[in-house]
């Protein structure tokens, strides 16, 4: 099994589409987790953090369940210019390399 | 949040050349640097952990020789790809850690590397 597993995309949604990714991962004892987005021949910018108690920054809704080891991202309204890799990235302890997701795709179509 | 600088932007080079990236932390202090490739349409794959001050950590299938990392300063890595071949070509990107209380990475804005 993968260390982190991602929807396997790619998402097509209309403009105004709400839409949702899920990111699996392996280790219990994993820190912190993030959503980066990867737009084509660019480098990844880190969207936003995931805390325990999920956490919202406008379309965007993070949500983390240490349970079931699993990290959501949704995104509302969606608009042309989210269409991007999204990445699932886990941080598996304090000063440990990320772990990166293979990425989602999603196309926002007009 | 932190800003990483990567240069040069792209490169196009002949084959067996030898090509130098560098990736500065401009606004923070990073003890460590990642080494990143990117083929098309395909996952981020880290190449190697750079400490400053001590030998880089390559991953498993890189050649430590063939790519050269130098983390002299804590701003300032660099990665040398020697002799370079038209398979070298891909998106090169570093990162850098910053352990604040955020612990986040950030990423320069990549290199593309062309061997011709």
């Amino acid at each position: 099994r993968k260390e982190v597993e991602q929807d396997p995309g790619p998402f097509n949604v209309p403009e105004g589409a709400t839409v949702a990714f899920n990111c699996t991962y392996s280790n219990s004892a994993s820190q912190s987790f993030f959503w980066y987005r990867q737009d084509c021949r660019k480098e990844p910018k880190l969207l936003m953090s995931v805390y325990s108690s999920g956490n919202e920054d406008g379309r965007f809704t993070a949500q983390l369940n240490r349970a079931s080891q699993y990290i959501s991202l949704l995104i509302r309204d969606s608009k042309l210019s989210d269409s991007a890799t999204y990445l699932c990235v886990v941080n598996p302890n304090y000063g440990q390399n990320f772990v990166f997701g293979p990425g989602t795709r999603l196309s926002v179509l007009p | 949040g932190a800003v990483v600088s990567q240069h040069p932007s792209w490169v196009i080079c002949k084959s067996g050349t030898s090509v130098k990236i560098e990736c500065r932390s401009l606004d923070f202090q990073a003890t460590t640097m990642f080494w990143y490739r990117q083929f098309p349409k395909q996952s981020l794959m880290l190449m190697a952990t750079s400490n400053e001050g001590s030998k880089a950590t390559y991953e498993q299938g890189v050649e430590k020789d063939k790519f050269l990392i130098n983390h002299a300063s804590l701003t300032l890595s660099t990665l040398t790809v020697t002799s370079a071949h038209p398979e070298d070509s891909s998106f090169y990107i570093c990162s850098a850690r910053d352990y604040g209380a955020s612990d986040e990475q950030y990423f320069g804005p990549g290199t593309r590397l062309t061997v011709t």
